[in-house]
């Protein structure tokens, strides 16, 4: 079945920090993928996705590159600021095996910390 | 616009209760999705649900069960509660089946006692 691999937490980085979040799937077929943020206490917000083979999804200075020939979606910021603290998820999206509806697949999530 | 709006936003429950929970998708999706995540893990899909029927099913015993309404809006239900079904519940609304971006409510954190 689909599955996403995302690198494990804490992470924890100073103010201006290069931040890199590793995100790696399965899936059959040709999934949408995404990253989602939760902030303490909430639920979860679209940050960007990427729909197709070498697609660049970005917002808010966070991107990320669709990599088909290695299955992989990392995550990327030049510089981190404190209120990008929170978890990130990966997520990929992919018709289920009927054909009939899309379900979201999760990674574990990294939880980052940005230090003043 | 309103984004997904959940009821209520707490809830404690002790074992073998029953529990509803509500969610209201974006005006104009007609898909709703729900997750349940625990703590310190992914979100896990639970159903999916679209035009009043159901779409899609996660790996959840029967215990759990849900519903959609003419306006779209959604209950999952809850029986026998074990304390393992302590989690945060996640309601996702997309435009149609066919879409594949999906956007989450605030939740309803569950707790079993």
């Amino acid at each position: 079945g689909d599955s996403v691999t995302q690198m494990e937490g804490p992470v924890t980085l100073s103010e201006e920090a290069f931040l890199t979040i590793n995100c790696t799937y399965t899936a059959t077929g040709y999934p949408s993928l995404f990253w989602y943020v939760q902030y303490p206490g909430e639920g979860l917000q679209l940050l960007l996705k990427a729909t197709k083979a070498d697609d660049k999804g970005s917002n808010k200075g966070f991107e990320a590159t669709y990599r088909k020939e290695t299955t992989s979606f990392h995550l990327e910021k030049g510089s981190v600021q404190v209120s990008d603290s929170a978890v990130y998820f990966c997520a990929l999206s992919a018709l289920n095996s009927g054909g009939s509806n899309y379900k979201l697949t999760f990674g574990k999530g990294t939880l980052l910390t940005v230090n003043p | 616009d309103a984004g997904v709006t959940q009821s209520p936003t707490h809830l404690i429950k002790t074992r073998g209760q029953h529990v509803t929970l509500r969610c209201s998708p974006i005006s104009g999706h007609k898909s709703v999705s729900w997750y349940q995540q625990v703590l310190g893990q992914g979100p896990q899909f639970i159903f999916q649900y679209y035009e009043k029927e159901e779409r899609g099913r996660g790996n959840f015993p029967d215990r759990f069960s849900a519903r959609q309404f003419p306006n779209y809006s959604s209950e999952l239900n809850v029986n026998a509660l074990l304390l393992g079904d302590s989690a945060l519940y996640l309601c996702a609304s997309s435009l149609e089946i066919s879409t594949d971006t999906q956007y989450f409510g605030p939740g309803t954190r569950l707790t079993v006692l």
